[in-house]
């Protein structure tokens, strides 16, 4: 009965890889989002979809790339790995709408050697 | 742009201490206002959370924050605190703008002394 889940929950990979991150949610709601937490413990939002439709769009590398094949899912695809995209990735969902809670996944930790 | 503060980086206290998070935004606009723990090795969960109405919001294991709209602030506040309370706070806001988007501050290590 597990809400909002991502696959995997650790990702360890070489400079240069091609990697994707899972998350799937079972709330029904109609708006999901990817989060990074660096080292320094500060999140920040990267991408938001809302119905399959992107909504938002931080400045990220075009190395990442968001893609919802329905609500329920929104996997992150990061291509040719860097350094500095070891941190943790949280993906969490809510309903439409600032007044509506998000709900986060357990995180996904990435280390890029 | 709206933004979060948190002052506090790292803060040490023994169980049963009383505990005081500072938390300051900068929107002049109309806010939702939440408090996120994330325990060693696990993920966010929410504390507490204002939309409206009371501004002094209790949440759940005895903690409660106050809005005060006049200070831009949302401290959380703990009377007692707990061992168990050792965790990551993180104040977050959302605007009613169109995009939705969280602003999370950066962060309270909280350590309780046993």
């Amino acid at each position: 009965d597990t809400a909002v889940s991502q696959t995997p929950k650790y990702l360890v990979t070489q400079m240069g890889n091609d990697k994707s991150i899972k998350c799937e949610q079972n709330l029904g709601h109609d708006t999901m989002y990817w989060y990074k937490q660096d080292s320094k413990k500060f999140l920040k939002i990267m991408f938001s979809y809302n119905n399959k439709e992107l909504i938002i769009n931080e400045t990220v590398p075009n190395r990442f790339s968001p893609k919802s094949p329905d609500k329920a899912h929104l996997n992150l695809h990061i291509n040719s790995l860097e350094l500095g995209d070891s941190a943790v990735y949280f993906c969490a969902s809510s309903h439409r709408g600032s007044e509506e809670t998000q709900y986060f996944g357990p995180g996904t930790r990435l280390l890029v050697l | 742009a709206q933004s979060v503060s948190q002052h506090n980086h790292h803060v040490i206290l023994s169980e049963a201490a009383s505990l005081e998070l500072g938390c300051n935004y900068s929107y002049g606009g109309t806010v939702n206002l939440f408090w996120y723990v994330q325990y060693p090795g696990q993920h966010l969960q929410l504390l507490l959370k204002y939309f409206s109405g009371d501004p002094l919001v209790k949440g759940i294991k005895g903690f409660e924050a106050e809005f005060i709209k006049s200070k831009f602030s949302f401290n959380l506040r703990k009377p007692s605190v707990q061992w168990s309370d050792t965790a990551e706070y993180f104040c977050a806001v959302t605007t009613m703008n169109r995009d939705d988007k969280i602003i999370f501050g950066k962060g309270t290590r909280l350590h309780i002394l046993p």
